[in-house]
């Protein structure tokens, strides 16, 4: 079965300081990956995706991401955080059977101080 | 970026009628959608996976004649939380699925509706 691991629930910097938000895999095939990032109390908006072409992926905001086969990894980074960047984000895998179904990673909560 | 819209963003309800959310691809039109539920502080679990012009395949454990998902036309697509009950209280996400050009495959969200039920 396809899911994902985000191994920490918070995730505290600095304004100004680098951001790195773990994701790990499981998959018995090549996965599609996604990041999205929700706002307080707003619908999910789309940082960036993997779907088997460059392993490292640039996406919105200055936040990118790398494919890391060896290691199952989808880390998500940022060189420098901004207090705009405080919100919920979610590691994403999707299915490729049926309806290619998005399965969802519990979330890490980044929160950005000044 | 594709644009989906959801609404309403928020409703309040007496316990025992009936709440419509909608939720419309404006820029793209989406055979399938999705629609989520998400609790405080945790993740989106899929309640339900609608297709246009077809009957919707639910998750299990998700009340199907509780919650009716109608996907009437590729552009639109309805959830009504039928005699809705405290528990029902919930925030509602739903999400379609572009299956043309560069955006092919990938979900779009709405921006969800918080269901407070009295």
């Amino acid at each position: 079965a396809q899911s994902v691991t985000q191994l920490d629930s918070h995730v505290s910097v600095s304004e100004g300081t680098p951001v790195l938000l773990r994701c790990n895999y499981s998959s018995s095939y090549s996965p599609s990956l996604f990041w999205y990032v929700q706002h307080p109390n707003k619908g999910l908006q789309l940082l960036l995706k993997y779907t088997s072409a460059a392993t490292l992926v640039k996406g919105i905001n200055g936040f990118e991401a790398e494919f890391k086969k060896s290691e199952t990894s989808f880390h998500l980074t940022k060189p420098s955080a901004h207090m705009s960047d405080a919100a919920e984000y979610f590691c994403v895998v999707r299915l490729n059977t049926g309806f290619q179904k998005l399965v969802f990673g519990t979330g890490t909560r980044l929160l950005v101080s000044p | 970026g594709a644009v989906v819209s959801q609404h309403p963003s928020r409703v309040i309800c007496k316990s025992g009628t009936s709440v419509k959310i909608e939720c419309r691809s404006l820029d793209f039109q989406a055979t399938t959608m999705f629609w989520y539920r998400q609790f405080p502080k945790q993740s989106l679990m899929l309640m339900a996976t609608s297709n246009e012009g077809s009957k919707a395949t639910y998750e299990q454990g998700v009340e199907k004649d509780k919650f009716l998902i109608n996907h009437a036309s590729l552009t639109l697509s309805t959830l009504t939380v039928t005699s809705a009950h405290p528990e029902d209280s919930s925030f509602y996400i739903c999400s379609a699925r572009d299956k043309t050009g560069e955006s092919k495959n990938i979900q779009y969200f709405g921006a969800g509706t918080r269901l407070s039920v009295l």
